[in-house]
């Protein structure tokens, strides 16, 4: 079993629809991020958070750390936000060996 | 800023080969990381550095070695390349430590080893 699981694995939505995108993992974390890799394949970093709640723009993102659970919400969806997201913990403690496990990632489509 | 640049965007390189990858960076980072990515797995680390002339394996090492001698540059060493490190790798950069700080990923190279 991955430390990291995302659902769905693939996710088609209509423009303007509400996207819950979610992530578990099975490990103590520190930190957890959400990013987006675009379809030509960059990555970019969306989110880091270690409790509560983080917005920026329509991307909101969640993290229940005794529940071991993270959302990634995306309000009136647009095409321009397909795109693979992809949830990464932080295991480890304050030191170098500090690392990022990955999930699979969700593919998302939203349709015009 | 350039960011992190990556070069080449792709490569086919045969079996036994050996090539390195180019990373650098100029945020002044001193942590750098390199990953690779395959259909159905998640990005999986190969090797880190935290800062010029320290480095350490990560997830996956075999096949690969890395230096670190400037802080700007991480390059990516296949000693003899095989099927198996067909995949895209990326190279990151933070300032702080992994998943500690935000992680500035370049563009990725294609690699396809026949």
């Amino acid at each position: 079993k991955n430390e990291v699981e995302q659902s769905p694995q693939n996710l088609t939505a209509q423009e303007g629809e509400f996207i819950t995108i979610n992530c578990s993992y099975s490990v103590g974390i520190s930190a957890l991020h959400w990013l987006q890799q675009h379809p030509g394949g960059g990555i970019v970093s969306l989110f880091m958070l270690s409790s509560g709640k983080k917005k920026h723009g329509r991307l909101i993102a969640t993290i229940n750390i005794q529940e071991k659970h993270s959302s990634l919400h995306i309000t009136a969806s647009h095409p321009r936000d397909s795109a693979v997201y992809i949830c990464a913990v932080r295991c480890g403690g304050e030191t170098s060996g500090s690392r990022l496990t990955f999930g699979e990632g969700t593919q998302l489509t939203v349709n015009p | 800023n350039a960011g992190v640049t990556q070069t080449p965007k792709f490569q086919v390189l045969k079996t036994g080969q050996s090539m390195t990858l180019q990373c650098a960076q100029d945020m002044n980072h001193e942590y750098m990381s390199w990953y690779r990515q395959d259909p159905g797995m998640g990005l999986r680390l190969i090797h880190y550095s935290v800062g010029a002339g320290i480095t350490d394996q990560g997830e996956v090492p075999n096949g690969y070695n890395v230096s670190r001698s400037t802080t700007e540059d991480f390059p990516l060493r296949l000693l003899s390349a095989a099927p198996s490190q067909t995949s895209v790798y990326f190279c990151a950069s933070s300032y702080s430590i992994p998943g500690r700080a935000e992680q500035y990923f370049g563009p990725g190279t294609r690699l396809t080893v026949t």
